[in-house]
């Protein structure tokens, strides 16, 4: 069964900075992975989405990274700003068309 | 100029009611969906709808059920509420099945009494 887990469940940085939000997941056999922000009260905005036969994906200060083979993604935000403040989720579609989430990586950007 | 949009945006009622959420996407996409975000803000898939298929997650009780007037709306009917289904209900989309991007709506906070 696929399991997705983020890491840090939370992270505060001062504006600026650039960060790296980090996924992993227990089974390689994806489709895809998708990057998500969620903030307070709304609905899910889609970031990022990485083929499972590519490597990363850029928009923007955004990029994201996958590595299928160790079950990893990360996403890279540069020079964070207050209005990057918002929940992370990654998700990974396997089989079924099944869409597994990970919990979240709650970010502050204290500016 | 919505992309998916659902009604209501919160839904109060009694344990016991029935009630539904509507969710509409004016995306052209042939795939629809329906997730559950508990207390803990985890996501998790309910319904995947694509061309008169449904897929259903094993685990949701047969008291959801989706109903699809057309391609471009997914319903969700939820009978005989109980006070475990409070939560954020999530419609969504996409072109097609597995490869692509999903588009959500904007949730529908659903509080069970």
């Amino acid at each position: 069964k696929q399991e997705v887990t983020q890491i840090p469940a939370a992270l505060s940085v001062p504006e600026g900075e650039n960060l790296v939000l980090n996924c992993s997941f227990t089974d390689s056999a994806i489709y895809n992975l998708q990057w998500f922000r969620q903030d307070p009260g709304k609905g899910l905005t889609s970031l990022l989405l990485i083929q499972s036969s590519q490597r990363e994906q850029t928009s923007g200060r955004l990029n994201a990274s996958l590595d299928k083979s160790s079950g990893r993604s990360t996403l890279y935000i540069a020079a964070s700003q207050p209005g990057d403040s918002a929940t992370y989720l990654c998700a990974v579609h396997a089989g079924a068309n099944n869409l597994f989430f990970g919990t979240g990586t709650r970010l502050t950007v204290i500016p | 100029d919505t992309a998916v949009s659902q009604t209501p945006k919160y839904l109060v009622t009694q344990m016991g009611n029935d009630k539904s959420i509507k969710c509409e996407q004016n995306l052209g996409h042939d795939t629809m969906y329906w997730y559950k975000q508990d207390s803990k803000k985890f996501l998790k898939i309910m319904f995947s709808y694509n061309n008169k298929e449904l897929i259903i997650n094993e685990t949701v009780p047969n008291r959801f059920s989706p109903k699809s007037p057309d391609k471009a709306h997914l319903n969700l009917h939820i009978n005989s509420l109980e006070l475990g289904d409070s939560a954020v209900y999530f419609c969504a989309s996409s072109l097609r099945l597995a490869e692509e991007t999903q588009y959500f709506g904007p949730g529908t906070r659903l509080l069970v009494l």
